[in-house]
């Protein structure tokens, strides 16, 4: 079984801090991704990684920024937080075909 | 702009009964389509999903269909199951688009209730 692991599932951080999520794949899959899904707007794709030290930005990157130094872990950071970045942060990966993306847990993020 | 869409936002229905669930799509570059559950604080699970070269596709209580002329798709759960109950968000993908064949371009999702 694909198993994608995430950092934490409940973080509070403050308006300002730098913040890291981390997100570790156990399948040697080529791609991951980042999400963040809030109420009535779905899952929207922030950032990317087609392959280690390769990244591109999703729909929403702004405030955002990632790091693959790994194959199997892709970090997402944020440099500032802010308040309208809590939200739920969810992790995916897949091998490049076929296209099924697999989900990890998610981390809740409240930004206070 | 949104590009796959789920235009009901919940759906209830009686256990054992068939659960509908639909999905439309603007982008006609888009030839692959997958479904997810999502349960409350977990992340979503891939269900089923089915080529463009396709017009149906049966996993157990799960089927897919695609109607391409019309840009629809849509789930049938047969019978439905109080464990149904969960969030469902279709999503699509245009696998021939070069760079953009990585990405899951997700539709809003359907709250499925299932009432034993």
């Amino acid at each position: 079984d694909v198993k994608v692991t995430q950092s934490s599932r409940y973080l509070v951080k403050r308006t300002g801090e730098k913040v890291f999520l981390e997100c570790v794949q156990d399948m040697d899959h080529e791609n991951m991704f980042w999400y963040r899904q809030d109420p009535g707007l779905g899952l929207r794709l922030i950032y990317f990684s087609y392959d280690v030290k390769m990244k591109e930005k999703g729909d929403i990157p702004e405030g955002y920024s990632v790091s693959r130094e790994k194959k199997e872990r892709f970090s997402l950071i944020l440099e500032s937080a802010s308040t309208n970045q809590t939200s739920m942060y969810l992790c995916a990966s897949r091998r490049r075909l076929p296209y099924e993306q697999y989900f990890g847990p998610g981390t809740r993020l409240t930004v206070t | 702009d949104q590009q796959v869409k789920q235009n009901s936002p919940s759906l209830s229905v009686q256990e054992g009964r068939i659960s509908i669930l639909n999905c439309d799509y603007t982008n006609s570059m888009f030839d692959y389509f997958l479904w997810y559950k999502k349960y409350p604080a977990e992340g979503p699970t891939f269900l089923i999903s089915i080529s463009s070269i396709k017009d149906k596709n049966e996993d157990g209580r799960f089927t897919v269909f695609l109607n391409k002329s019309a840009k629809h798709l849509s789930l049938h759960i047969v019978p439905s199951q109080p464990g149904d109950s969960a969030v469902y968000f279709c999503a699509a993908s245009a696998t021939r688009s070069g760079g953009s064949n990585y990405k899951l371009t997700f539709g809003k999702g359907t709250l499925l209730t299932v009432n034993p």
